[in-house]
């Protein structure tokens, strides 16, 4: 079935400095590719996506690269503030929808 | 335009129980998502609702059902309740089927006791 593995599970930075988390996914028909944040006591929120015909797009303090090759994309986010620190899910599949097991980023001032 | 709305936010039942919970997806939004979220088992898709039939399911017991209204509203319940059901139900609703932007609702905390 699909799978799609995110890494890390939990990731502590210094503010200001930069994050990056990684999603491996087991469909290669998948085509898009978002990020979620959810903070604490609310649902999910789109923060970037990417579909498979673009290796990288950006916006602000976040940036999104794909890599259909090897079947990962990864999130990065630069200059790290404390608003960053929330838990961030991948989201891949190509029939079914599946999340990332997440990944809890606590930024330090 | 008004968000994802879930009610109601927080449900405290026991064991055997059954309870049915609701989402009004964003305004011309027609297909609504259901998800279950755990410490454990994180985010995992329940079903998805498209134009009143259920177009994809997750891997769960049949106890585990909904539908969805010709307004795009769902429901979502979940018979004969057991401990393992405590969770936080998420829905989100997206215009079309599929692969498009979901927009979560804040989500409807479970407990079962």
């Amino acid at each position: 079935g699909e799978n799609v593995e995110q890494h890390p599970s939990t990731l502590s930075v210094q503010e200001g400095d930069s994050a990056v988390i990684k999603c491996t996914y087991s469909d290669s028909a998948s085509n898009y590719f978002p990020w979620y944040k959810q903070e604490l006591g609310k649902g999910p929120q789109l923060i970037i996506d990417i579909r498979s015909n673009v290796g990288e797009k950006k916006d602000q303090r976040i940036a999104v690269t794909l890599n259909k090759t090897a079947k990962h994309f990864s999130l990065h986010i630069t200059e790290t503030q404390p608003e960053d620190s929330a838990v961030y899910f991948c989201l891949g599949g190509a029939q079914k929808l599946v999340f990332g097991q997440g990944t809890r980023l606590t930024i330090n001032p | 335009k008004a968000g994802v709305t879930q009610t109601p936010r927080y449900l405290i039942k026991t064991r055997g129980q059954q309870v049915t919970l609701s989402c009004s997806p964003i305004s011309g939004h027609r297909s609504v998502s259901w998800y279950q979220q755990t410490p454990g088992q994180g985010l995992q898709f329940l079903f998805e609702y498209f134009s009143e039939t259920q177009r994809n399911k997750g891997n769960f017991p049949g106890r585990f059902s909904g539908r969805q209204f010709s307004n795009s509203r769902s429901e979502m319940n979940v018979s004969t309740l057991e401990l393992g059901d405590s969770a936080l139900y998420l829905c989100a609703s997206s215009l079309d089927r599929g692969r498009g932007i979901q927009y979560f609702g804040a989500g409807t905390r479970l407990s079962v006791l």
